[in-house]
């Protein structure tokens, strides 16, 4: 079983190239999101996808994109990184947009940016 | 607003010792509280959930209770192993919405 499958696991970048982060889900679900985690932060919220075709900002939205390519998949894109944001990036998937669903998680790409 | 509060790690605890994390929320409806679980390099993981007041959720020999009177959500287990050391989240959910909130995280190391 598969789950939420986030590609690349590693990437660093120079600062201004652009690149996108893959995601993944097998499981039929509807909803699908992106966060990123830095050192005491928690998670934050980039952006998410309460179902196909549909989009919304988070609490970070500034300096990334996002296409919901199909149910299955929610990309993420950094169009010029900025050293701000070496982080780790994880990208999550939900049954429903009801509360008593938990998310489930991919293993995350651990982006740096010099 | 909703928003998680979780005591600031880390904690450091001998195997064999009985752990709790603290958690309490700020939620305008009736929320499920989760726990989740993140061993380093890996993703977060369900530990465990409850959805409506008063409920027990447990996992693995972890438990928390839902005290809608406290607005709390406590991680406990009896008795941690090596094998516990990692980072723990408390989360909500609320209602039809689609997002989850999360706390900032406790970092558990078990030392044999």
């Amino acid at each position: 079983n598969a789950g939420v499958t986030q590609t690349p696991k590693f990437q660093v970048l120079k600062t201004g190239q652009s690149m996108t982060l893959q995601c993944a889900q097998d499981m039929n679900h509807n909803s699908m999101y992106w966060y990123r985690q830095d050192p005491g932060m928690g998670l934050r919220l980039i952006y998410y996808s309460a179902s196909e075709g549909t989009t919304d900002k988070g609490e970070v939205p500034n300096g990334y994109n996002v296409s919901r390519l199909n149910k299955r998949e929610f990309s993420l894109r950094l169009e010029s990184a900025a050293p701000s944001q070496t982080s780790v990036y994880f990208c999550a998937s939900r049954e429903a947009g009801w509360g008593n669903q938990p998310q489930h998680f991919g293993d995350g790409t651990r982006l740096s940016i010099l | 607003g909703n928003s998680v509060t979780q005591m600031e790690g880390p904690v450091t605890l001998s195997e064999e010792a009985f752990l709790t994390i603290n958690c309490t929320y700020t939620a305008t409806g009736y929320p499920s509280l989760f726990w989740y679980v993140q061993y380093p390099g890996e993703g977060l993981q369900l530990l465990l959930k409850a959805t409506k007041a008063d409920d027990k959720g447990s996992n693995k020999g972890f438990e928390a209770t839902y005290r809608k009177e406290t607005t709390s959500f406590h991680l406990e287990k009896g008795s941690v192993q090596v094998s516990d050391s990692a980072v723990y989240f408390c989360a909500l959910s609320e209602g039809t919405g689609n997002q989850f909130y999360f706390g900032t995280g406790t970092s558990l190391t078990v030392i044999p």
